[in-house]
């Protein structure tokens, strides 16, 4: 079985832009979780969404929005990026939710200038 | 606020070593607490706990949670330069009928040859 995938890997911006990340979850998984990870603040869920519905959310602004597709492909998007939007973007997928094993993929890293 | 906090931040030890990696918890309504391992960069799930007192093992590694006292312990036996890696705790503090994920900073831990 195909695991998680993410693209692109790598990413550089400049404030101000807006940025799309595609997660691709594991085929038969419905729940695709979005989280940032920064040093100073660690992992920090920004939302879930299962069959193609936001289920849940954490506390991130606006900027930050997603969606899923049909064939539950998720994408993230930031807008109006700040310098403190870089961090290492990671989705993971799970059968069923953010309680279940969840799979993560590698990862975006954000850079912004 | 829900707050995840693990302990030590950052350990050294040598091959053959034991290890207990600490993870306390405040959250309002309790639903799950979860252990990954992050090397490189996708963390890897360890193990799920939602019962007090019941050991869940998996090789060299086991864990067990204390819902009275809210804290959870991730033991590594026979530690190996393998078992190199950041040590993540999340607790799934369900509200109102969404999830969310709050992770801890992680703990590092070395193993040195």
């Amino acid at each position: 079985k195909a695991g998680v995938t993410q693209t692109p890997r790598y990413l550089i911006k400049t404030r101000g832009q807006q940025v799309t990340l595609s997660c691709s979850p594991i085929s038969g998984h419905r729940s695709v979780s979005w989280y940032q990870q920064t040093p100073g603040q660690g992992l920090q869920f920004l939302f879930e969404y299962f069959s193609e519905t936001q289920r849940n959310k954490g506390n991130f602004p606006g900027r930050f929005s997603g969606r899923q597709f049909s064939n539950s492909r998720s994408e993230m998007n930031v807008s109006t990026l700040e310098l403190g939007d870089s961090a290492l973007y990671l989705c993971a997928s799970s059968v069923g939710g953010l309680s279940y094993e969840q799979y993560f993929g590698p990862g975006t890293r954000l850079t912004v200038t | 606020e829900d707050k995840v906090v693990q302990s030590p931040l950052s350990l050294v030890v040598h091959e053959g070593d034991t290890v207990t990696l600490n993870c306390s918890y405040e959250v309002t309504n309790f639903r799950s607490l979860l252990w990954y391992k992050q090397e490189k960069k996708a963390p890897t799930f360890l193990f799920m706990l939602t019962s007090s007192g019941i050991e869940k093992k998996s090789g060299r590694l086991s864990s067990i949670l204390d819902k009275k006292e809210l804290f959870s312990i991730l033991n590594i036996t026979a530690t190996q330069t393998g078992d190199s890696a950041i040590y993540l705790c999340a607790v799934d503090p369900r509200q109102g009928g969404s999830e969310k994920l709050v992770f801890g900073k992680g703990t590092k831990l070395t193993v040195n040859p």
